[in-house]
């Protein structure tokens, strides 16, 4: 397998655009998280999905913010519109299989 | 929520040394991971933790889980260059669909060579 597959990797944005993050989990994983990571607030879940289904948004910021899966092999993660405090990287992770769960590259934002 | 504290958040070691990390939680985990995050990468998982007073090693790599639930250990024997990066803790309380995962702050780990 692949691994967690996001894209892109690299977004820089303008303020006010709308920005879609994307992520392809591994496959078999029933569980799929949205991490965000910035220097001062270190790794913070937004979203988590079991069986596609959203089970916990607590930690979604606000509503410019929006998650979907639509399908087993794949979610997004929505901002709009976007802010420059919004930037950060992004991290999508699935699982649990004896690995854990497997994070993804990452997408880093930029909202300028 | 669950809150967890990592300590030391950075660290500057020469290569050789051995290195200690913890966390310490607010409430109790029924597992604990740690993770290492390499520039530009996602965290990759290092050891998990499944069963109070666990002791389980990975190498050079040393964990135990608290006899509390509320605490972890990582230890590197003998550091290398390549050691260098960020070090996690996580937290999981697993129950129904609830799979929720806390992360620490992080430990930044500097070898000289």
């Amino acid at each position: 397998d692949a691994g967690v597959i996001q894209s892109p990797r690299h977004e820089v944005t303008e303020m006010g655009q709308e920005v879609t993050l994307r992520c392809k989990p591994i496959s078999g994983h029933d569980y799929l998280f949205w991490y965000r990571q910035t220097m001062m607030r270190g790794l913070e879940l937004l979203i988590y999905f079991n069986n596609n289904v959203p089970i916990d948004d607590s930690g979604m910021p606000e509503d410019r913010f929006s998650a979907k899966m639509p399908n087993a092999s794949f979610s997004t993660l929505k901002i709009q519109p976007s802010e420059p405090r919004d930037s950060a990287v992004y991290f999508c992770a699935s699982g649990p299989d004896s690995y854990g769960y497997t994070f993804g590259s990452g997408t880093r934002l930029t909202v300028v | 929520g669950q809150q967890l504290n990592q300590s030391p958040q950075s660290m500057f070691i020469q290569e050789g040394e051995d290195v200690s990390m913890n966390c310490t939680s607010s409430s109790i985990f029924n597992t604990w991971l740690w993770y290492k995050q390499d520039p530009g990468e996602g965290p990759v998982l290092l050891i998990a933790l499944y069963k109070a007073g666990e002791l389980t090693s990975n190498g050079r790599l040393t964990a135990q889980f608290g006899i509390t639930r509320k605490d972890s250990f990582l230890n590197i024997s003998a550091s290398i260059p390549s050691d260098v990066g960020i070090y996690f803790c996580a937290g999981q309380y697993s129950g129904g669909s609830n799979y929720k995962l806390t992360f620490g702050k992080g430990t930044l780990l500097t070898v000289n060579p």
